[in-house]
């Protein structure tokens, strides 16, 4: 498909346990975003790559949250020694150069619950 | 990036208008106003933006006010389609440094179309 694609769709992983979450931006896009909606809630920004370069990783909220993009294509959201309060619904975005986050394409996001 | 404030929920017949009022009062004159929609269990869809003309596509029209401390959105044929969470957003443009590029959503304006 032409539009970005994350996996899993859903994920259940017990309290402690690691996660990580796939995103495929949109081919040819160089802007990718991370951000976490909790119920309820607007979407948060986490993270951003412009190619394979973390320029902003302000949003992650503690350091058991690790984001990469080695090739500028692909990227992994990963979740060390999950908690609780991770459980979220994860969004990938997607952007061409120099647009930012100006009309960027979201993913379908990753439903993330912690038990 | 300007605060902005949107009722909490409205509610719209099928067929009628649709306009979802935004205010951002503290705006500032390089920001432009977003509109994003999140429909159930989807990623955000970018719907249209403006800076001070009013702005139409072929998903919505955008009215801002002469002083820019307000815009509506109109959907003008509402479809049961259209019942989503409606984001409004003021920003900067991408292209001026650190920052810009991330989107800050709010809490969004939950639209139920009736039939």
């Amino acid at each position: 498909g032409a539009g970005v694609s994350q996996s899993p769709r859903y994920k259940v992983a017990k309290r402690g346990q690691d996660v990580a979450l796939r995103c495929d931006p949109i081919s040819g896009h160089v802007s990718l975003f991370w951000y976490q909606q909790a119920l309820g809630q607007g979407p948060e920004f986490l993270t951003y790559f412009q190619n394979e370069a973390q320029l902003d990783k302000s949003g992650l909220p503690s350091d058991r949250f690790f984001a990469e993009r080695p090739e500028g294509s692909v990227s992994t959201l990963k979740i060390q020694r999950t908690q609780q309060e991770d459980s979220a619904v994860y969004l990938c975005a997607s952007s061409t150069a120099g647009t930012g986050g100006l009309g960027a394409f979201f993913g379908q996001g990753t439903r993330l619950t912690v038990v | 990036d300007a605060k902005t404030t949107q009722p909490t929920s409205m509610d719209c017949a099928e067929g009628r208008a649709a306009n979802l009022p935004c205010n951002h009062s503290t705006i500032s004159g390089n920001e432009y106003v977003y509109w994003y929609r999140q429909i159930h269990s989807q990623g955000p869809q970018y719907i249209i933006h403006g800076l001070k003309n009013n702005e139409t596509n072929e998903m919505a029209s955008l009215i801002i006010t002469e002083d820019r401390k307000s815009s509506t959105l109109i959907l003008p044929h509402a479809t049961l389609r259209d019942t989503a969470v409606y984001y409004c957003i003021a920003r900067r443009s991408a292209i001026s440094g650190a920052g810009s590029y991330q989107l800050t959503f709010g809490k969004g304006t939950k639209l139920s179309v009736i039939p």
